[in-house]
């Protein structure tokens, strides 16, 4: 058990360019979550999986934002066209399921968009 | 609209007194409650969970306290340590068939030595 992994660490971009991370949850967890936190705020919801399956998206996320969750393993989260206010730190969980609903955060991906 | 509230921002406890962390909730369809430790540039960390068909959960130095009527729980740390030094984040789950978690905006705990 590696817990859950997040890569890049770290993504600088330019303004209106498009950026993919990628999240390798615990092995063998069933739901999949992303989060976006900024500096002096707590981890803010973006949408999660259970399996394959996208079950809930925030009302926050726009279209530029989509991700996926193939063969209900390891997840990716796109960002097109980024903004300035896209900046913040992106943070994949999982969870077991089935009863137990402890979430398991990856390190994060920090974006900084200039 | 704030759900999970963590009033105070920040909180300074001399080493091996107790450090009692609080949030409060508005929601009291929230079933499920967790406790998260932060460092800097790391991701949040799992301390501690409590379900709320119970008011009490213990491991280790960690206890959580839940009061459902008052809508409150609170993290109670003993004895504190320096390295319990970082940003604590309560967070919270509603029933309904959601797994989404909500959490709060942190206190920033700071240890003395």
């Amino acid at each position: 058990d590696t817990g859950v992994s997040q890569n890049p660490r770290h993504k600088i971009t330019k303004r209106g360019q498009n950026v993919t991370f990628r999240c390798d949850p615990i092995s063998e967890h069933n739901r999949l979550y992303w989060y976006r936190q900024t500096l002096g705020q707590g981890p803010e919801f973006l949408t999660y999986f259970q399996n394959e399956a996208q079950l809930e998206k925030s009302r926050l996320l726009s279209d530029r934002f989509s991700a996926e969750r193939p063969k209900g393993s390891f997840s990716t989260l796109e960002i097109q066209r980024t903004e300035q206010g896209d900046s913040a730190m992106y943070l994949c969980a999982s969870s077991l399921g089935g009863g137990d609903e402890k979430l398991f955060f990856g390190s994060g991906t920090q974006l900084s968009v200039l | 609209d704030q759900q999970v509230k963590q009033n105070s921002p920040s909180l300074s406890v001399q080493e091996g007194r107790i450090s009692i962390l609080n949030c409060d909730y508005t929601n009291s369809m929230f079933d499920y409650f967790l406790w998260y430790k932060k460092y800097p540039a790391e991701g949040p960390t799992f301390l501690i969970s409590i379900s709320s068909i119970k008011d009490k959960n213990e491991d280790g130095r960690f206890t959580v306290f839940l009061n459902k009527s008052a809508k409150h729980l609170s993290l109670h740390i003993v004895p504190s340590q320096p390295g319990d030094s970082a940003v604590y984040f309560c967070a919270a789950k509603g029933d309904s068939g959601t797994y989404k978690y909500i959490f709060g905006t942190g206190t920033r705990l700071k240890v003395l030595a």
